[in-house]
């Protein structure tokens, strides 16, 4: 069955360290997405991406950055990480054929920032 | 600012009593919309979602949504809710000429006591 995964899981890190976060889906979706969840916010948008080479800010994108290599990938770098960072982080994907825009979630990544 | 509100922060019910959810968004024009739920420790899955037709609209589980144009609303009900309901559950929206740019509520916390 197709799918999304994130990885790691789980991550605790110190301040001003660079942290990637990976998310790979099966879907062979072209749009994806990457959130961050916070309590009393919902889920944000930090930033989405199209296709190969696109990628596009969000509602809250300072502070990281993305990049799209293949269809099945989109990482998400913290280049120097701050607790204010400190959140889950879900990745996402939908297929732009779909009317509906139906978006797919990842189990999520729970990022501690000390 | 345009939003997505979701009135009730913590909802607690016991077993077999009906809920009913508040969803409201301030975009104008012709907008997706979506209900998530968020079981503990899970990711967002997909309850319904709605973009066009019959307003009423039928998601798993048991639950309903109902798009209310003139009011901007698509409030969740059910009409008898079990204790495995107890999750999170975010209200979304596509807006109108932002195809994928999702947009969140708050969430609303449902506790369903047995």
């Amino acid at each position: 069955d197709a799918e999304i995964t994130q990885s790691p899981r789980h991550k605790i890190t110190e301040t001003g360290r660079q942290v990637t976060l990976a998310c790979h889906q099966t879907w062979n979706h072209n749009n994806m997405f990457w959130y961050r969840q916070d309590l009393g916010h919902g889920l944000r948008l930090i930033h989405y991406s199209y296709g190969v080479q696109d990628t596009n800010k969000g509602e809250v994108s300072d502070g990281y950055s993305v990049s799209r290599s293949n269809t099945e990938d989109l990482p998400l770098t913290l280049e120097s990480a701050a607790s204010s960072q400190t959140s889950v982080y879900f990745c996402a994907s939908s297929d732009p054929g779909v009317p509906t825009d139906t978006q797919y979630f990842g189990p999520g990544t729970r990022l501690t920032v000390l | 600012a345009q939003s997505v509100s979701q009135h009730n922060h913590h909802v607690i019910l016991s077993e077999a009593a009906s809920l009913e959810l508040g969803c409201n968004y301030s975009y104008g024009g012709t907008v997706n919309l979506f209900w998530y739920v968020q079981y503990p420790g899970q990711h967002l899955q997909l309850l319904l979602k709605y973009f066009s037709g019959d307003p009423l609209v039928k998601g798993i589980k048991g639950f309903e949504a109902e798009f209310i144009k003139s009011k901007f609303s698509f409030n969740l009900r059910k009409p008898s809710v079990q204790w495995s309901d107890t999750a999170e559950y975010f209200c979304a929206v596509i807006p109108p000429l932002n195809n994928n740019d999702m947009r969140f509520g708050a969430g609303t916390r449902l506790t369903v006591k047995p």
